[in-house]
């Protein structure tokens, strides 16, 4: 159980075009994800949280005009980098909280391997 | 957010037990201990968790010290397939459960 999922895998795409990426819990309700970004050698960082509803909380630096988050069901956020660049080449991970008995972790999607050429 | 400190890496040899260590001596009082893996290209995935007891699952044993400024992730019998990038996170508990925030973690490599 807890299994979280991600769509696509792995993207390429031109500089200057939007990527959306999906995340869905599968057998579980996600009243909170998150977005992490991970690159190369270096450890997670948390781009922003957003809970079912409302809208996303981002974390300091993270420009939110460019990475939109859309939390619109209690399986699903997205996360769209809007006119993406070469520096937005990275390692996008996305995790999910639920109710009881899964409140205390958070389940990890496969991550997201976006190239921006 | 209380600071971890672990080493930067650690090796070991397959079905030879493996201790991990995590030093958070700034943990408050309503801090959990949370370890996670990352294998190779995945998300991580989570491991085991405590507030003062030791714990045990099917994964890992957590040792926790008394003083809660240190604990260790003990995997039994380590395989191949344990190696991984190792993080310990303290996490607020309760009913605002806090986010997680990855430190560089402890990067485990298993001989065969």
């Amino acid at each position: 159980g807890a299994v979280v999922s991600q769509h696509p895998s792995r993207v390429i795409c031109k500089s200057g075009t939007s990527v959306k990426i999906e995340c869905r819990s599968l057998d579980f309700q996600a009243t909170t994800m998150f977005w992490y970004r991970q690159f190369p050698k270096q450890s997670l960082m948390l781009m922003a949280t957003s809970n079912e509803g409302s809208k996303a909380t981002y974390e300091q630096g993270v420009e939110k005009d460019k990475f939109l988050i859309n939390h619109a069901s209690l399986t699903l956020s997205t996360l769209t980098v809007t006119s993406a660049h070469p520096e937005d080449s990275s390692f996008y991970i996305c995790s999910a909280r639920g109710l009881y008995p899964l409140q205390e972790t958070q389940y990890f999607g496969p991550g997201t391997r976006l190239l921006v050429l | 957010d209380a600071k971890t400190t672990q080493p930067n890496s650690m090796e070991s040899n397959e079905e030879e037990p493996v201790h991990l260590p995590c030093n958070h001596s700034t943990i408050s009082g309503t801090d959990y201990i949370h370890w996670y893996r990352q294998l190779p290209s995945q998300g991580p995935e989570y491991v085991i968790h405590g507030l003062t007891s030791n714990v045990n699952n099917r994964m890992a044993s957590l040792a926790i010290a008394e003083d809660r400024k240190s604990s260790t992730l003990i995997l039994h019998r380590a395989t191949l397939r344990d190696a991984a990038v190792y993080y310990c996170i303290p996490l607020m508990g309760g009913t605002s459960y806090g986010k997680l925030t990855f430190g560089q973690g402890t990067i485990l490599t298993v001989h065969p």
